[in-house]
């Protein structure tokens, strides 16, 4: 049974260049979060995704978007790239209806110069 | 302040020893309470799970909470150095929901 994955693990970008991170939630899970770490930080919720649509958003601006697809997939998409969005985000994924659980992949390591 | 503080260490112990991790949060509507570990550029692990207050063990993790002092605690018993990670307390106030995190305490456990 695969976990929650994650796409591309590491990747480099330029300031003010846009930036696509891709999901696949753990098997019979239908609900995604996407969630920013910060170096020697934990974990800052970014939104949740359940049923293609935007359930809750933390304290992030315009310029973090996501999508969810009907087979649960989720995109988090950061346009005008910033240094200070250099980070790992993660993704995790869980059971809207029974699961109390929160399940993490491995995150993708972003680096903006 | 913020809604979650876990002292961010680093604490190193030796092999054997119990050790004791601990968050303190002020958000009186949180119920549902997560330890995370977490290695070195990988993504967090789900450790512990609790609802409410009360204690919870499986196997050398004990995780309990006290909601009346808004103060939780992961012990790991007979500690290894394979336990050598950060742990991160993590809570919500509905189950499942938007996660709040803590810092992260980083865990040395020295052979």
């Amino acid at each position: 049974d695969a976990g929650v994955t994650q796409s591309p693990t590491h990747l480099i970008k330029t300031r003010g260049q846009q930036v696509t991170l891709r999901c696949s939630p753990k098997s019979g899970h239908d609900t995604v979060s996407w969630y920013q770490q910060a170096l020697g930080q934990g974990p800052q919720f970014i939104f949740q995704y359940y049923e293609e649509e935007e359930r809750q958003r933390g304290n992030f601006p315009d310029r973090f978007s996501g999508h969810q697809f009907p087979n649960y997939s989720s995109e988090l998409n950061v346009n005008a790239l910033l240094l200070g969005d250099s980070a790992l985000y993660l993704c995790a994924s869980r059971e809207n209806r029974a699961g109390n659980t929160i399940y993490f992949g491995e995150g993708s390591w972003l680096t903006v110069v | 302040q913020k809604e979650v503080e876990q002292d961010p260490g680093p604490l190193s112990v030796p092999e054997g020893a119990i050790v004791s991790l601990n968050c303190t949060y002020s958000n009186s509507a949180f119920q549902y309470f997560m330890w995370y570990r977490q290695y070195s550029r990988k993504g967090p692990e789900l450790l512990m799970y609790t609802y409410s207050s009360g204690n919870k063990e499986d196997g050398r993790f004990t995780a309990q909470v006290d909601k009346s002092s808004k103060y939780i605690s992961l012990f790991i018993r007979d500690s290894q150095p394979s336990d050598s990670a950060t742990y991160l307390c993590a809570m919500s106030d509905r189950g499942a929901q938007k996660l709040v995190f803590g810092q992260g305490t980083r865990l040395t456990i020295n052979p």
